[in-house]
């Protein structure tokens, strides 16, 4: 099982660019999410979805965008960069949002907007 | 809502114990925990349920305290590498804190 797999690992965009970071689990895990990782602030729920078809807002949803056609696939999409979200992402999966097991986290993706 | 975490950070001397709080102004009703090192993900530490049911890991433990508005984690006898940044997470929503900071020194 290669568990979480984000790409890519590094990016740079040019501030309106937009992107599309991927994230895939092979766990069939129903649950996933997209955090954003900055100084002193922890993890912020950006987005998540507890089942294809289905996706939600976190605490952080301005300018970003998600979609789950598929169990396996959750991308987050930067529909026009700023330099607002040079973050550290995390994707993340886990059985059930709501019950008792453990997430499971990407290695992340370093976004630089400049 | 993000739960709270206090201290922000701590230095700890090896074999020295730690506490880390984790406080919401709802009740917690199950929290996670997960350490992350410098430049990798979180990885989970163990689970406190509702009925104070836990997963240890190691000689970390956790507990809520009576109105399940704070739980709080135990290290003990901390080693070099309990070091990382410690969160806490309401599994109920998926929240986690802000993190704490625990740097073990020898």
């Amino acid at each position: 099982n290669a568990g979480v797999t984000q790409t890519p690992k590094f990016q740079v965009l040019k501030t309106g660019q937009s992107m599309t970071l991927q994230c895939a689990q092979d766990m069939n895990h129903e649950y996933m999410s997209w955090y954003r990782q900055d100084p002193g602030m922890g993890l912020r729920l950006i987005h998540y979805s507890v089942g294809a078809g289905i996706t939600d807002q976190g605490e952080v949803p301005n300018g970003y965008n998600v979609s789950r056609s598929t169990t396996e696939d959750f991308p987050l999409r930067l529909l026009s960069a700023a330099p607002s979200q040079t973050s550290v992402y995390f994707c993340a999966s886990s059985y059930s949002g709501r019950s008792y097991t453990e997430a499971f986290f990407g290695q992340g993706t370093r976004l630089t907007v400049v | 809502q993000q739960p709270v975490q206090s201290p922000q950070a701590v230095i700890l001397r090896e074999g020295e114990d730690a506490v880390i709080n984790c406080s919401s102004s709802k009740a917690l009703y199950s929290v996670h925990w997960y350490r992350q090192k410098h430049g990798e993900a979180p990885v989970f530490l163990m689970i406190l349920l509702k009925g104070g049911e836990q997963m240890r890991h190691e000689k970390i433990s956790a507990s809520f305290n009576e109105k399940k508005q704070q739980s709080s984690l135990y290290l003990t006898a901390s080693q070099l590498s309990y070091s990382g940044t410690y969160f806490c997470g309401t599994v109920y929503d998926m929240r986690f804190g802000a993190g704490t900071r625990l740097t073990v020194k020898p």
